[in-house]
């Protein structure tokens, strides 16, 4: 049981440059989140979605976009890179947060991406 | 804006005993709460949660405490033991934003 994949691990990307991190899970979660933990710091809320189709902002959505054209995947883009977004990204996926009723989110092991 | 922050940044503990993590919340309309553990290297993982219709909720060797009238919320952790040093977090939810907010975390270190 994979829980939660991230890929990649570690990126060090050059200002200016793109990428898209990934995130898939295969526990059929309707809610899937992008965050990023800054050192010493806590997880800030990038972007977020309850289900395929549906995504939403979080507390620092800027300099990111994502999609959710499946239940399993949703990716994160950082379309021109800045050293502010040097830090650990997570992926977290969960049963319905929210309206529906909740249940524990399940973290990926993160990406450490290095922007210089 | 509606934010979760922690009193104690870094909580040294003897190993035996017992320990006390506290969370302030701002959100009095905040829904659900969870406490998770964070190893080095490592995403953070689920200890326990509380609605807010409960005052109390304990799991195996964790009690999380939740008072509503002070927007308070606390982790105890019985017979600390080396495997429990990490950094916690407590986290929110309003149903109607259907956003996890987390805190900005406290390291525990357990001491022989």
């Amino acid at each position: 049981n994979a829980g939660v994949t991230q890929t990649p691990k570690f990126q060090v990307l050059k200002t200016g440059q793109s990428m898209t991190l990934q995130c898939a899970q295969d526990m059929n979660h309707e809610y899937m989140s992008w965050y990023r933990q800054d050192p010493g710091m806590g997880l800030r809320l990038i972007h977020y979605s309850v289900g395929a189709g549906i995504t939403d902002q979080g507390e620092v959505p800027n300099g990111y976009n994502v999609s959710r054209s499946t239940t399993e995947d949703f990716p994160l883009r950082l379309l021109s890179a800045a050293p502010s977004q040097t830090s650990v990204y997570f992926c977290a996926s969960s049963h319905t947060v929210g309206r529906s009723g909740v249940t524990e989110a399940f973290f990926g092991q993160g990406t450490r991406l290095t922007v210089v | 804006g509606e934010s979760v922050g922690l009193h104690l940044p870094t909580l040294s503990v003897q190993e035996g005993d017992n320990s006390i993590i506290n969370c302030a919340y701002s959100n009095s309309a905040s829904d659900y709460f969870i406490w998770y553990k964070q190893e080095s290297g490592k995403g953070p993982q689920f200890i326990i949660d509380i609605r807010s219709n409960m005052d109390k909720r304990q799991g195996q060797r964790v009690t999380v405490l939740l008072n509503k009238t002070v927007k308070h919320l606390s982790l105890q952790i019985a017979a600390t033991q080396p495997g429990d040093s990490a950094v916690y977090f407590c986290a929110e939810i309003t149903y109607n934003t259907d956003k996890l907010i987390f805190g900005t975390g406290t390291r525990l270190q357990v001491f022989p």
